[in-house]
């Protein structure tokens, strides 16, 4: 009983495909995320979305869609792959004034 | 925009020796999060801190928190091999996203 599960775990693509990587919870949070871990290990917040409603954009490129058909579903939708993409994306969940609950992780890599 | 920054970025460690880390972030927050990540893993929460002078322990790990101060600390007592990890603090600055600083990864060595 996975609290916040992210499929696939890796990705290996070529430059300019596009992908998609799923994310649920289950944990009844209204809040979901997405996160980008780059090669350094930095974090940095990609989008958040509230009751499947998008709260926070952080001036990424459009090539990446984030979708939410239901509160417990946020998927990410990656067009035109680059290089530059290549990291580890983790989905998150939280509740407000708690704790946020990270994915298992996808590591992209683009050739 | 809120910065968050720790210090140090790498950290060995001997082994039965205590240690500190430090948060420091630039905007007034009153939430304050210290996650472990291991090498190809996801983020496991440590401690979530609330308020102002909150402190909280586990294990050989204990954190606090100083609003005013702008600063967080993660004091690392009588260090054992399984605390090698990158350590990140995090700061809630609304209620839909996290800043993180950019990460302690620590070695404990015999």
């Amino acid at each position: 009983d996975t609290a916040v599960s992210q499929t696939p775990k890796y990705l290996v693509t070529q430059m300019g495909n596009d992908k998609s990587i799923k994310c649920e919870q289950n944990l009844g949070h209204d809040t979901m995320y997405w996160y980008k871990q780059d090669s350094k290990k930095f974090l940095k917040i990609m989008f958040s979305y509230n009751n499947k409603e998008l709260i926070i954009n952080e001036t990424v490129p459009n090539r990446f869609s984030p979708k939410s058909p239901d509160k417990a579903h946020l998927n990410l939708h990656i067009n035109s792959l680059e290089l530059g993409d290549s990291a580890v994306y983790f989905c998150a969940s939280s509740q407000l004034v708690g704790d946020y609950y990270f994915g298992p992780g996808t590591r992209l890599t683009v050739t | 925009e809120l910065k968050v920054e720790q210090n140090p970025l790498f950290l060995s460690m001997q082994e039965g020796k205590n240690y500190t880390i430090y948060c420091n972030y630039s905007t007034t927050s009153d939430r304050l999060y210290w996650y472990r990540q291991d090498p190809g893993k996801s983020l496991e929460s440590l401690f979530v801190l609330l308020s102002n002078g909150a402190v909280k322990q586990e294990g050989r790990l204990m954190a606090s928190l100083d609003t005013k101060a702008r600063l967080s600390t993660l004091h690392i007592t009588a260090a054992v091999h399984d605390l090698s990890a990158t350590y990140f603090c995090a700061v809630s600055f609304n209620d839909y996203k996290l800043s993180f600083g950019a990460g302690t990864t620590v070695t404990v060595r015999a």
